[in-house]
């Protein structure tokens, strides 16, 4: 079956740059999805990428896809104390087909 | 515009006591509905997803149960608690090609 994967933990200092990894098994993913999740409150959509493209940017996210490797990063420039959260990695095939969660990383933003 | 309810935001209950929580969708019509278990502030579990009034299909056996009564409401219940149906509950809907939409959660405790 599909299987999403993400390192647990990441600590960065305020102002630098946070890259989140995350791979992927399913070939057939059209859709790749980062959701953002604070503390108590239910996960948000970030940002998507279509499986046809290598890149995708808005503002401060970096969203960068390598289908070959099946590995999608997500860099958060000039990180602040307000994207302390967990990031979820995700994959669908697209359509209302469901969305495979990763298990999330916990970023740690240090003033 | 889509909108998703999910409630009661907080609830403690004992071991052995029913439980009714409620997810409702706006905006929409047959939506595909999920609802997910996140234990410990970490990775989603799938509970269940329905496509349809009245169409179950369960990921986790386990001490809960879901209905869709009517196309828009999505319920998840127990007769009986354990401690260990503690967490927190996401409700989600597929909104077709741009991932889900979750409601804000409710943190369920067990004593």
């Amino acid at each position: 079956g599909e299987d999403v994967e993400q390192s647990l933990f990441l600590s960065v200092r305020e102002g630098d740059s946070s890259v989140i990894n995350c791979t992927y098994t399913d070939s057939s993913s059209t859709y790749l999805y980062w959701y953002k999740q604070e503390p108590g409150a239910g996960l948000q959509l970030l940002t998507y990428i279509f499986s046809n493209m290598d890149m995708k940017q808005d503002q401060r996210l970096t969203v960068l896809l390598n289908k070959k490797d099946k590995h999608l990063s997500l860099r958060i420039a000039d990180t602040q104390t307000g994207d302390s959260a967990i990031y979820f990695c995700a994959e669908s095939p697209g359509g209302y087909q469901k969305v495979t969660f990763g298990t999330g990383t916990k970023l740690q933003v240090i003033p | 515009s889509q909108t998703i309810h999910q409630w009661p935001a907080t609830l403690v209950q004992p071991v052995g006591s029913p439980l009714s929580l409620e997810c409702t969708v706006e905006g929409t019509s047959n939506p595909n509905l999920y609802w997910y278990r996140q234990a410990a502030g970490r990775g989603l579990q799938l509970l269940f997803y329905s496509v349809g009034i009245g169409q179950i299909s369960s990921e986790v056996p386990q001490n809960l149960s879901a209905s869709r009564p009517q196309d828009r409401q999505f319920i998840l219940s127990s007769k009986k608690l354990l401690l260990s149906d503690s967490g927190f509950y996401l409700c989600a809907w597929n909104g077709a090609d741009y991932g889900y939409t979750f409601g804000s959660g409710t943190r369920l405790t067990v004593v």
